[in-house]
């Protein structure tokens, strides 16, 4: 089985700021790696698919990067409706998530 | 409109069984390929199992696999959850969520819960 490390599991951060989120697979995934954002109360919500491939609809603020097995979410200046959980998750083999990085106001 | 909407969620005892539904409007549905995925509360995302679009993929998670059962009525543009033997730990939100062959979801329902409990 793959598994996927992400870090930090929470975050404080403002609005204006630039975070980053990591998210480490086991072995080898390619660039088989997607980036959902969950709200409270609502399904996860695709952002990135193939690493680095923004979704129709997805404010150009997010973005992916990375390949293989190391791999990060950057939001380059946080708005008040990103704050929210964040997940990674690997489809080269079955669908494995991250445990998720929650993003809170600081 | 893509549409996926789950149902058949509730409370059930330990031991007993329930069948989640899933169906899809607004695509073609025999192109995707069909995900479970639940949520325990306050817990993170796991994959339960999919259903591939040509029928002849139907993997389980683990945790789940010899209690579980996914089948398909693409006539009935639907995905479906046999579980069986459920335990405490299968509370959870359960949702279903498409995606292309070897793909990830791109498109997600908004879940129905099921709840085990005494």
């Amino acid at each position: 089985d793959i598994q996927m490390t992400q870090s930090p599991s929470t975050l404080s951060a403002s609005v204006g700021d630039r975070v980053i989120i990591t998210c480490r697979a086991s072995q080898s995934i390619s660039s088989r790696l997607a980036w959902y954002q969950q709200r409270p109360g609502k399904a996860p919500k695709l952002l990135i698919h193939q690493a680095s491939s923004l979704e129709s609809g997805v404010p150009s603020r997010f973005s992916g990067s990375g390949s293989g097995t190391e791999f990060t979410l950057t939001i380059s200046s946080l708005q008040p409706d990103d704050f929210a959980t964040y997940y990674c998750q690997q489809y080269r083999y079955y669908w494995t998530f991250g445990q998720g990085t929650k993003v809170e106001i600081k | 409109e893509v549409q996926l909407v789950e149902s058949g969620g509730g409370l059930v005892k330990p031991g007993g069984s329930l069948r989640l539904s899933c169906a899809a409007s607004g695509f073609t549905f025999s192109s995707y390929n069909i995900n479970w995925v639940r949520q325990a509360p306050g817990k993170g995302l796991e994959w339960v199992s999919s259903f591939g679009s040509d029928d002849s993929f139907t993997p389980h998670a683990d945790s789940v696999k010899g209690r579980f059962t996914i089948s398909r009525d693409n006539a009935k543009n639907s995905v479906y959850l046999q579980m069986n033997s459920l335990r405490a730990e299968d509370t959870a939100v359960y949702y279903c969520a498409r995606s292309l062959h070897s793909g990830t979801g791109d498109f997600w329902g908004q879940g129905t819960l099921v709840t085990v409990s005494s």
